[in-house]
């Protein structure tokens, strides 16, 4: 069906080390994606987004990768925080559609 | 700049109840969104104004939920009556214009339990 999900429920990382969030959509029409960041009792955040033209746009700390081949998305956050911890959601737009979101991955940082 | 504003942020009602939520969105913003986001699960869109006007509520439960925005500013989502598996966070969001890359701004939501 038309859904994105993500790979992995739950990821732990220790403080310092770099998280990878992934991200798998089935939507080849698909040509907008976008991360957010969603901490306990708020709202989703915006954190990144990436069109269908590019492969890898980059934020402050954060790297967004984009494979159409295998239609997968990636989150990189460098140098992980405490308060990184959060449910990361990536989400997708095709044209005409409205914004769909994934079931996200809970990250959390260990000190 | 003051964020997307909701109340109440908490609402406990039993079921075949109603339920109404207020949302405020960013000044100037002239899209306004409601979500529903099950425990664990992400958002789904429910209804999408564009000013005061629909642009998209094909995923609204018509026959129990509805929503207004009659000036073109905040709004208003109701739940009649309420069923048990309304249980969720409804979110509201605005964005500046609606276009397809306009960045959503999310409120801290409603949480809604229905006993």
């Amino acid at each position: 069906g038309e859904s994105v999900g993500l790979h992995l429920p739950t990821l732990s990382v220790q403080e310092g080390d770099n998280s990878i969030i992934n991200c798998a959509y089935s939507n080849s029409a698909s040509d907008y994606f976008i991360w957010y960041k969603q901490e306990s009792g708020k709202g989703p955040q915006f954190i990144i987004d990436i069109r269908s033209n590019m492969d890898k746009r980059q934020g402050q700390r954060v790297t967004v990768l984009l494979n159409k081949t295998v239609k997968h998305l990636s989150l990189q956050i460098a140098a992980t925080q405490p308060g990184d911890s959060a449910v990361y959601f990536c989400a997708e737009k095709t044209s005409g559609s409205r914004l769909t979101f994934g079931e996200g991955t809970q990250l959390t940082v260990n000190p | 700049e003051a964020g997307v504003a909701q109340s109440p942020r908490y609402k406990i009602i039993e079921k075949r109840q109603s339920v109404a939520f207020w949302c405020n969105p960013i000044s100037g913003h002239a899209t306004l969104y409601w979500y529903q986001q099950i425990l664990g699960q992400g958002p789904k869109l429910l209804i999408q104004f564009q000013n005061n006007g629909v642009v998209d509520d094909s995923q609204l439960p018509k026959d129990r939920f509805s929503a207004e925005r009659l000036k073109g500013v905040d709004s208003t989502l109701k739940i009649q009556p309420a069923k048990l598996e309304d249980s969720a966070v409804y979110l509201c969001a605005s964005s500046l214009d609606g276009t397809y890359t306009d960045t959503q701004y999310f409120g801290p939501g409603t949480r809604l339990t229905v006993l």
